[in-house]
Order: structure tokens, then C-alpha cells, then sequence
């Protein structure tokens, strides 16, 4: 079968640096994708990685290792607004996004 | 406001009664989809259209049944309501099929009795 695992919830502080992790079991791959979505709010488009390495973009970061099964997404200078759940997602080789259960990231002051 | 419009937000519903989901979307997307989340899960497809006049079958399409008769619209209906599909419904629309860089209506929440 498939699957993508993330931790259910993490607790960091603010100014701080956090690091949620994604591992993948699918039937191919044609890229991985990070979405934040706050409490009561729709999923948002966070970033996009279809090779190997690191894709910077402001304070998040997010990695991919295809190798491994393995991505990663960095949140910098965490700020209050941050508090949210982080979703990770593979689209595999039938082009049909497989979404995991989410992580909810938790920052104190 | 260019996005995606759901109603209703909100809705409870007695089981066995019909109710329809819409979704409309002004960004001139051509695909589009209905999702179901639920506490501890994913997001799961239901049903997606690529283009206006097509429609496909999703993760856990039973149950439920899509239109896609324009670009704009895409409405979820579930001819008759069971307490299982109780969840958060959230309509995505995507300028192309094949990509996962999608852009979600703010969702209807949905409980059967």
C-alpha cells in the first residue's frame, strides 16, 4: 500500500527552528509537496520538490531525498503565525496525490 | 476576491435526506476536486473532473456523486446521507491535471445524524 508518515504534533518556540519530517512508501513518485493549513482554514500551497536537495524559500526550506523516501520541511525565526498543521503530500505515478495525516506544529511564546 | 466560493460552511443534516456541495471557482482552472478530511487522516480524494464535461472517481468515491457541466462549478451531492460522511469537505481546483500545486475553498463541514 501506500502511505506517508509525519508526526502527529510538535511543540517548538518562538525564534526558534523546527523540523518536520515526511516518510514515503508509494507507487512511484512524480514530486512531493508541503501545504500549511491553520485551524479552520483551507490548506495552503507551501513548496514543491521533484529532485534530490534543498528548496529555499523565505524562512521555510523544504528537502527531499527520493533515495530514502525522505523529505523534510525547516521553518526559520518561528513566529506565533507559524501554529498551524503542516501537511505533506507525493504524487505518485498515477499523477494522484497522496496526502498525509499532518503534523500540528505548536509554538510557544 | 479570485478563489474558490463553498457553500454551505456549515450543515447538519439528517441521515437518509440528499444534500449538495457547491463549489465554484473564478480562476479559470481546468481540473478540479472534492476532498473529505477527517481528524487522524489525510485528505482523501472523492472525486476530481479535469475538464469541464469529465468527471473521475477519487479514493472513496461511494456514496457520492459530481457534475462538471462548466468550468466554474463543481458541485458534490450525496444522494442519501449517511453519519459516516460526516467531515470537512473541501473543493480544490488546479491550473493543470497532473500537478500538486492546488489552491482549496475554505472547506463545508458536514455532520450526519
Amino acid at each position: 500500500g501506500q502511505n506517508i508518515d509525519q508526526p502527529t504534533e510538535m511543540t517548538a518556540t518562538e525564534g526558534a527552528i523546527v523540523q518536520i519530517n515526511c516518510t514515503y512508501q508509494t507507487s512511484g513518485f512524480n514530486g512531493l509537496f508541503w501545504y500549511q493549513q491553520h485551524a479552520g482554514e483551507a490548506p495552503t500551497f507551501l513548496s514543491y520538490n521533484v529532485l534530490d536537495g534543498l528548496e529555499e524559500k523565505g524562512r521555510f526550506s523544504s528537502f527531499l531525498s527520493r533515495s530514502k523516501g525522505y523529505s523534510y520541511l525547516l521553518l526559520k525565526e518561528l513566529q506565533m503565525k507559524d501554529s498551524a498543521s503542516y501537511l505533506c503530500a507525493v504524487m505518485d505515478s498515477n499523477y494522484q496525490l497522496i496526502w498525509g495525516a499532518g503534523t500540528k506544529l505548536i509554538i510557544k511564546p | 476576491i479570485a478563489g474558490i466560493t463553498q457553500a454551505p460552511t456549515s450543515q447538519i443534516l439528517a441521515a437518509g435526506r440528499r444534500m449538495t456541495l457547491r463549489c465554484t471557482q473564478d480562476m479559470r482552472h481546468n481540473a478540479m476536486y472534492w476532498y473529505r478530511q477527517d481528524l487522524g487522516l489525510g485528505l482523501r480524494l472523492i472525486h476530481y473532473s479535469n475538464t469541464a464535461g469529465t468527471t473521475g472517481k477519487g479514493e472513496v468515491p461511494d456514496g457520492y456523486s459530481v457534475s462538471r457541466a462548466n468550468t466554474d462549478d463543481f458541485p458534490l451531492t450525496l444522494a442519501s446521507a449517511v453519519p459516516s460522511q460526516t467531515s470537512v469537505y473541501f473543493c480544490a481546483s488546479s491550473g493543470t491535471e497532473n500537478t500538486g500545486e492546488l489552491f482549496f475553498g475554505e472547506g463545508s463541514r458536514l455532520t450526519v445524524l
